[in-house]
Order: structure tokens, then sequence, then C-alpha cells
């Protein structure tokens, strides 16, 4: 199993461009989710989704879009991006049972806005 | 407000010894999952170890176990047998019971000295 895939790994932008961030993972895992690791913090959560075609916002979600049409996929969109969004984007999926709760997270995707 | 308190923003722990690392976490919710993941200088978050809240017995997953205590609220990570491989940012993480969102803390970053 690939587990959870993201792509781009590296982008650099600049400010005012759009670009998708795409994010699949092949464990059937109904929650995914969005995050944003800026330099020497922890993860801040930006959308999540519990399932296709249910999104809603985490704690940071003014920027971004998400979509979620086929359970595998979560791309994340970025309109007009500022410096702000400089920072590393990781998606994960989880799956949860009565014995254990657990994210599986992708490699990331360092973004640059310039 | 729910919130993850990491205090220990840096430690060293000398080869073959054991860890632990601080975790308190604030939520008014009686059931809720406390997590533990490793991110090491690559970059990617590796998922360590589950409690759940209404477990009685502290969770261990080889040389980590989560020394849970709940009415001081908090989950603190031991890492028996230290090796120069756990060097890594460390990060405590909750999910309270009925939501999808997960709270991380700000890290505490380990270096195992040889």
């Amino acid at each position: 199993n690939a587990g959870v895939t993201q792509t781009p790994k590296f982008r650099i932008l600049k400010i005012g461009q759009s670009m998708t961030l795409q994010c699949t993972q092949d464990m059937n895992h109904n929650y995914m989710y969005w995050y944003r690791q800026d330099p020497g913090m922890g993860l801040k959560l930006i959308y999540y989704s519990v399932g296709a075609g249910i999104t809603d916002k985490g704690e940071v979600p003014n920027g971004y879009n998400v979509s979620r049409s086929t359970t595998e996929d979560f791309p994340l969109r970025l309109e007009l991006a500022a410096p702000s969004q400089t920072s590393v984007y990781f998606c994960a999926s989880s799956y949860r049972d009565r014995a254990t709760d657990t994210q599986y997270f992708g490699p990331g995707t360092r973004l640059t806005v310039l | 407000a729910q919130k993850i308190t990491q205090t220990q923003p840096g430690m060293f722990v000398q080869e073959k010894e054991a860890v632990t690392l601080d975790c308190t976490y604030d939520t008014s919710d009686q059931s809720y999952g406390l997590f533990w993941y490793k991110q090491p200088s690559s970059g990617e978050m590796i998922f360590l170890i589950y409690q759940g809240s209404y477990d009685e017995q502290n969770a261990t997953e080889g040389r980590y176990s989560l020394n849970f205590q709940k009415a001081r609220k908090s989950a603190n990570l031991v890492i028996s047998a230290s090796q120069l491989g756990d060097s890594a940012m460390y990060f405590c993480a909750m999910r309270p019971s009925g939501t999808y969102k997960y709270i991380f803390g700000t890290g505490t970053r380990l270096k195992v000295l040889a």
C-alpha cells in the first residue's frame, strides 16, 4: 500500500498565483485532513472531511478551499497565494475503531510564496 | 478552550537512558483520545501511540509508553532505552470525542547523545 501520497513535494508560488495540492489515500479511510505546519510550530487544521461530499472548516481555513468527490482524493486549493501561506502542508487520513484512532500522514508539501 | 501544552521546547538524553516528554491537556469533555507523533528531521509525521480517556491501563508500544494521569490531565510519553534514531520532534495531540478535529501541541525537540 502507498498509504497517503501528496504532490508536489515542493513548490514556489508568486503572490496572487493559485495552485492545488493533491492528496490521495489508498486505505479506504473515511476521514481526511489538511494541516499546515509553520516553522517551529505544531500542526494547525485547515479543513477536514468525514466522507465523500462532506467537508468542514478547521482552525485556519481562510485562503483555502477543498473538495472531496471520492473517498481516495482530497485536494486543497490555494487561491490568490500570499506570503503568509508559506508553510509545510500535510494531508492525513484516519481510521478509528474501539481500540485505536490513528492518523496516517503524507510526506508533506513545502510551499513558498514570494 | 481545548488545548495541548508541551512545556519542554528541547531536551537531551543520553543513549540507552529513559526519557519522559511532558504533555498536559485541557478539555471539559469526558471522552477523548490522546496521541503522540514523532517528526524526524526528514519531516514526515509518524504515529507512535494512542490512549483513550476510558482506558484504565497505560498504552504501550514497544519502547514507547504513555503515562496517563486523568485527574492531572497529563499524558506524558516515556521512551525507554533511547536510541540515536529517537532524535526528533515529538508532538502530543488530542481528539475530543464527538469531533473529527485533532489538536496538536507545539512539540518537544529531543536530542539523544552518544
